[in-house]
């Protein structure tokens, strides 16, 4: 069975520090993994996806991703963080053949304080 | 487009009451899924459709929910009776051409928020 595990429920980085939010996977297969964002009181959005093309993977907003099969990992960055990327971020993956079903972690939520 | 409608936004209801949740999925994607979110569950997939037919819903709690979608535009989730656990924001999404790639983005609602008292 697919999951996915988010290492850090809470990260706090000062204004224009570097982001990192840790994901790593387990999948039977090669998977599909993507990043949502959430602000407060909406929906998710997409901000980056990893299809086994390039494993580095840029998305909005800055944000970028690397695919590391060794590590089973898909760690989201961003080299200087901004108040607006105060949010919770998800680590999400599917698999070929499942349907495009996204299975969650758990979330991390971002502060970002001046 | 206007993206995936959900409705209501917010719903306060006391326990024992039917509640149905709505979601219209954004034109011409097929497949539609129901998830749920909690403090302590996180995001959780209840039950998802391809052209109207549905899938898997072994992520549905228990027999006071159940779900419908008896056309491309319409979804509907329903639970009856309602409890105070039940109470989290319901998100429905959407994605394009039913296909089984994997790789396929789903676009979300804005949710709906469910108190139940």
């Amino acid at each position: 069975a697919q999951s996915v595990t988010q290492l850090g429920s809470h990260v706090s980085v000062s204004e224009g520090a570097l982001v990192l939010l840790r994901c790593n996977y387990s999948s039977s297969v090669p998977p599909y993994l993507f990043w949502y964002v959430q602000y407060p009181n909406q929906g998710l959005q997409l901000l980056l996806k990893y299809t086994s093309a390039a494993t580095l993977v840029k998305g909005i907003n800055g944000f970028e991703a690397e695919f590391k099969k060794s590590e089973t990992s898909f760690h989201l960055t961003k080299p200087s963080a901004h108040m607006s990327d105060a949010a919770e971020y998800f680590c999400a993956v599917s698999e070929l053949g499942g349907y495009n079903k996204l299975i969650f972690g758990a979330g991390t939520r971002l502060a970002v304080h001046p | 487009d206007a993206g995936v409608i959900q409705s209501p936004r917010h719903e306060v209801t006391e326990m024992g009451q039917e509640v149905t949740l709505r979601c219209k999925p954004i034109s011409g994607h097929n497949s539609l899924f129901w998830y749920r979110q909690t403090m302590m569950r996180g995001l959780e997939l209840l039950i998802y459709f391809n052209n109207n037919v549905p899938i898997d819903d072994s992520g549905m709690p228990e027999d006071r929910f159940s779900a419908k979608m008896p056309n491309a535009s319409f979804s509907t989730l329903k639970i009856q009776p309602s409890e105070p656990r039940d109470s989290a924001v319901y998100f429905c999404a959407s994605v394009p051409l039913g296909q089984r790639s994997g790789a396929n983005v789903l676009t979300f609602g804005a949710g709906s928020r469910l108190t139940v008292l």
